[in-house]
Protein backbone atom coordinates (compact mmCIF):
# COMPACT_ATOMS: atom_id res chain seq x y z
CA UNK A 1 0.00 0.00 0.00
CA UNK A 2 3.38 2.44 0.84
CA UNK A 3 3.65 4.51 -2.22
CA UNK A 4 6.84 6.62 -1.28
CA UNK A 5 9.84 4.31 0.91
CA UNK A 6 11.83 5.94 2.43
CA UNK A 7 14.92 3.34 4.15
CA UNK A 8 16.23 3.74 6.46
CA UNK A 9 13.36 5.40 8.98
CA UNK A 10 16.39 6.98 11.25
CA UNK A 11 20.02 6.99 10.19
CA UNK A 12 23.11 7.67 12.70
CA UNK A 13 26.41 8.53 11.07
CA UNK A 14 29.85 10.03 12.13
CA UNK A 15 31.20 13.36 10.78
CA UNK A 16 32.88 12.96 7.45
CA UNK A 17 31.90 9.12 6.73
CA UNK A 18 29.31 8.58 3.68
CA UNK A 19 26.26 7.97 3.86
CA UNK A 20 23.66 7.35 1.47
CA UNK A 21 20.05 7.54 1.69
CA UNK A 22 17.02 5.57 -0.32
CA UNK A 23 13.73 6.33 -1.89
CA UNK A 24 11.67 4.14 -4.05
CA UNK A 25 8.31 4.62 -5.77
CA UNK A 26 5.46 2.23 -6.86
CA UNK A 27 3.24 5.69 -8.47
CA UNK A 28 5.85 5.42 -11.02
CA UNK A 29 5.87 9.32 -11.46
CA UNK A 30 8.17 11.47 -13.50
CA UNK A 31 9.95 13.94 -10.90
CA UNK A 32 11.20 12.52 -7.54
CA UNK A 33 12.62 15.48 -5.16
CA UNK A 34 14.85 15.08 -2.08
CA UNK A 35 14.27 17.78 0.70
CA UNK A 36 15.93 18.33 3.80
CA UNK A 37 13.97 19.84 6.65
CA UNK A 38 15.27 21.10 9.99
CA UNK A 39 13.20 21.44 13.15
CA UNK A 40 9.55 22.26 11.94
CA UNK A 41 11.06 24.27 9.33
CA UNK A 42 9.91 24.52 5.47
CA UNK A 43 11.06 21.44 3.39
CA UNK A 44 13.79 23.33 1.70
CA UNK A 45 14.22 21.37 -2.04
CA UNK A 46 17.96 19.77 -2.64
CA UNK A 47 17.37 18.51 -6.15
CA UNK A 48 14.61 16.80 -8.27
CA UNK A 49 15.08 14.45 -11.32
CA UNK A 50 12.44 14.91 -14.39
CA UNK A 51 12.84 10.72 -15.38
CA UNK A 52 16.48 10.66 -16.03
CA UNK A 53 17.47 14.21 -16.22
CA UNK A 54 18.75 15.96 -12.99
CA UNK A 55 18.33 19.58 -11.78
CA UNK A 56 20.27 20.77 -8.80
CA UNK A 57 19.01 23.63 -7.11
CA UNK A 58 21.79 26.61 -6.76
CA UNK A 59 22.53 26.65 -3.39
CA UNK A 60 22.73 22.79 -2.65
CA UNK A 61 26.02 22.18 -1.25
CA UNK A 62 28.46 19.92 -3.42
CA UNK A 63 28.44 17.72 -0.24
CA UNK A 64 24.95 16.13 -1.47
CA UNK A 65 24.76 14.12 -4.62
CA UNK A 66 22.03 11.89 -6.23
CA UNK A 67 21.47 9.48 -8.34
CA UNK A 68 18.35 8.17 -10.19
CA UNK A 69 19.49 4.17 -12.16
CA UNK A 70 15.41 3.74 -12.70
CA UNK A 71 12.10 5.00 -12.55
CA UNK A 72 11.47 3.49 -8.78
CA UNK A 73 14.25 4.58 -7.24
CA UNK A 74 16.47 7.65 -6.14
CA UNK A 75 19.66 7.92 -3.66
CA UNK A 76 20.84 10.64 -1.71
CA UNK A 77 24.33 10.48 -0.92
CA UNK A 78 26.35 12.89 1.58
CA UNK A 79 30.09 12.68 0.78
CA UNK A 80 31.25 13.97 4.00
CA UNK A 81 28.64 14.40 6.31
CA UNK A 82 29.18 17.74 9.08
CA UNK A 83 27.52 17.95 12.13
CA UNK A 84 24.73 21.22 10.47
CA UNK A 85 23.93 18.31 8.29
CA UNK A 86 21.50 16.22 10.89
CA UNK A 87 18.33 17.03 9.89
CA UNK A 88 14.90 15.10 8.41
CA UNK A 89 15.62 14.06 4.54
CA UNK A 90 12.10 13.35 2.58
CA UNK A 91 11.31 12.21 -0.85
CA UNK A 92 8.63 12.96 -2.97
CA UNK A 93 7.08 12.14 -6.56
CA UNK A 94 5.03 13.94 -8.66
CA UNK A 95 3.85 13.69 -12.26
CA UNK A 96 5.34 17.02 -12.29
CA UNK A 97 2.54 19.49 -13.52
CA UNK A 98 1.57 23.04 -12.16
CA UNK A 99 -1.43 21.28 -11.03
CA UNK A 100 -0.02 17.87 -9.67
CA UNK A 101 0.49 17.26 -6.08
CA UNK A 102 3.49 15.92 -4.34
CA UNK A 103 3.32 12.89 -2.41
CA UNK A 104 5.96 12.65 0.10
CA UNK A 105 7.58 9.78 1.77
CA UNK A 106 7.78 9.45 5.83
CA UNK A 107 11.33 10.44 5.74
CA UNK A 108 14.75 8.97 7.28
CA UNK A 109 16.33 11.01 10.16
CA UNK A 110 19.84 11.73 10.00
CA UNK A 111 21.68 12.07 13.10
CA UNK A 112 25.88 12.80 12.71
CA UNK A 113 27.72 11.74 15.53
CA UNK B 1 10.11 36.21 -6.80
CA UNK B 2 7.48 33.64 -5.60
CA UNK B 3 6.71 33.52 -2.48
CA UNK B 4 4.52 32.25 0.26
CA UNK B 5 3.16 34.09 3.58
CA UNK B 6 1.65 32.44 6.70
CA UNK B 7 0.49 33.77 9.67
CA UNK B 8 2.65 33.45 12.50
CA UNK B 9 2.53 30.36 15.12
CA UNK B 10 1.95 28.80 17.20
CA UNK B 11 -1.38 28.32 17.41
CA UNK B 12 -3.26 26.80 20.31
CA UNK B 13 -6.92 26.37 20.67
CA UNK B 14 -9.49 24.07 22.53
CA UNK B 15 -11.10 21.20 21.25
CA UNK B 16 -14.07 22.31 19.22
CA UNK B 17 -12.77 25.74 18.41
CA UNK B 18 -12.66 27.50 15.08
CA UNK B 19 -9.41 27.31 12.74
CA UNK B 20 -8.38 29.98 10.75
CA UNK B 21 -4.62 29.84 9.12
CA UNK B 22 -3.54 32.07 6.96
CA UNK B 23 -1.96 32.11 3.71
CA UNK B 24 -0.97 34.99 0.97
CA UNK B 25 1.28 34.22 -1.99
CA UNK B 26 2.96 36.17 -4.67
CA UNK B 27 4.04 34.69 -7.68
CA UNK B 28 4.28 35.60 -11.64
CA UNK B 29 1.72 33.79 -13.44
CA UNK B 30 -1.03 31.67 -12.44
CA UNK B 31 -0.46 29.11 -9.82
CA UNK B 32 -1.75 26.04 -7.99
CA UNK B 33 -1.83 26.24 -4.61
CA UNK B 34 -1.86 23.79 -1.63
CA UNK B 35 -2.18 22.81 1.81
CA UNK B 36 -0.05 20.51 3.99
CA UNK B 37 0.43 18.81 6.55
CA UNK B 38 2.57 17.18 9.02
CA UNK B 39 2.66 14.94 11.78
CA UNK B 40 5.61 14.26 14.33
CA UNK B 41 7.62 12.24 12.83
CA UNK B 42 6.24 11.90 9.74
CA UNK B 43 6.72 13.30 5.91
CA UNK B 44 4.17 15.73 4.73
CA UNK B 45 0.56 14.92 3.37
CA UNK B 46 -1.47 16.71 1.29
CA UNK B 47 -4.85 17.93 2.85
CA UNK B 48 -6.18 20.41 -0.37
CA UNK B 49 -5.54 22.58 -3.34
CA UNK B 50 -7.00 24.06 -5.97
CA UNK B 51 -5.68 24.63 -9.18
CA UNK B 52 -7.64 27.89 -10.41
CA UNK B 53 -9.14 31.00 -8.90
CA UNK B 54 -12.60 31.14 -7.30
CA UNK B 55 -11.48 27.00 -6.79
CA UNK B 56 -12.36 25.68 -3.38
CA UNK B 57 -10.65 22.77 -1.66
CA UNK B 58 -11.98 20.63 0.99
CA UNK B 59 -11.13 17.70 3.13
CA UNK B 60 -11.59 16.22 6.70
CA UNK B 61 -13.17 19.37 7.14
CA UNK B 62 -10.72 21.47 6.20
CA UNK B 63 -11.42 24.45 3.85
CA UNK B 64 -9.63 26.75 1.41
CA UNK B 65 -10.58 29.25 -1.52
CA UNK B 66 -8.07 30.47 -3.61
CA UNK B 67 -8.82 34.13 -3.74
CA UNK B 68 -6.84 36.01 -7.13
CA UNK B 69 -7.96 39.26 -5.58
CA UNK B 70 -6.28 38.74 -2.36
CA UNK B 71 -3.83 36.46 -3.51
CA UNK B 72 -5.03 34.39 -0.85
CA UNK B 73 -5.95 30.51 0.44
CA UNK B 74 -6.66 30.87 3.77
CA UNK B 75 -7.32 27.44 5.34
CA UNK B 76 -10.21 27.18 7.59
CA UNK B 77 -11.88 24.25 9.81
CA UNK B 78 -14.82 24.96 12.11
CA UNK B 79 -14.30 23.07 14.86
CA UNK B 80 -11.06 21.34 15.84
CA UNK B 81 -9.82 18.36 17.23
CA UNK B 82 -7.20 17.07 19.07
CA UNK B 83 -5.53 14.78 15.91
CA UNK B 84 -5.79 17.90 14.14
CA UNK B 85 -2.05 18.92 16.09
CA UNK B 86 0.43 18.88 13.56
CA UNK B 87 2.43 21.64 11.41
CA UNK B 88 0.37 23.20 7.93
CA UNK B 89 2.35 24.28 5.28
CA UNK B 90 0.83 25.99 2.56
CA UNK B 91 2.68 26.18 -1.00
CA UNK B 92 2.22 27.16 -4.67
CA UNK B 93 3.35 25.48 -7.91
CA UNK B 94 4.12 27.30 -10.90
CA UNK B 95 4.60 26.41 -15.10
CA UNK B 96 7.41 28.46 -16.19
CA UNK B 97 7.91 30.07 -19.59
CA UNK B 98 9.32 27.39 -21.88
CA UNK B 99 8.34 24.54 -19.92
CA UNK B 100 7.13 22.23 -17.27
CA UNK B 101 7.74 23.80 -13.24
CA UNK B 102 8.37 19.71 -13.03
CA UNK B 103 5.65 20.42 -9.77
CA UNK B 104 7.76 22.33 -8.02
CA UNK B 105 6.66 23.86 -5.05
CA UNK B 106 7.36 27.09 -3.37
CA UNK B 107 6.14 26.69 1.02
CA UNK B 108 5.80 29.21 3.10
CA UNK B 109 7.28 28.80 6.82
CA UNK B 110 4.71 26.58 8.59
CA UNK B 111 2.16 26.99 11.31
CA UNK B 112 2.21 24.50 14.50
CA UNK B 113 -1.57 23.99 15.84
CA UNK B 114 -1.84 22.41 19.11
CA UNK B 115 -5.15 21.55 20.16
CA UNK B 116 -6.20 20.52 23.88
CA UNK B 117 -8.43 18.72 24.90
Amino acid sequence: DAMVIQNPRYQVTQFGKPVTLSCSQTLNHNVMYWYQQKSSQAPKLLFHYYDKDFNNEADTPDNFQSRRPNTSFCFLDIRSPGLGDAAMYLCATSRGSRVDEQYFGPGTRLTVT
Amino acid sequence: GDSVTQMEGPVTLSEEACLTINCTYTATGYPSLFWYVQYPGEGLQLLLKATKADDKGSNKGFEATYRKETTSFHLEKGSVQVSDSAVYFCALSLSYAGGTSYGKLTFGQGTILTVHP
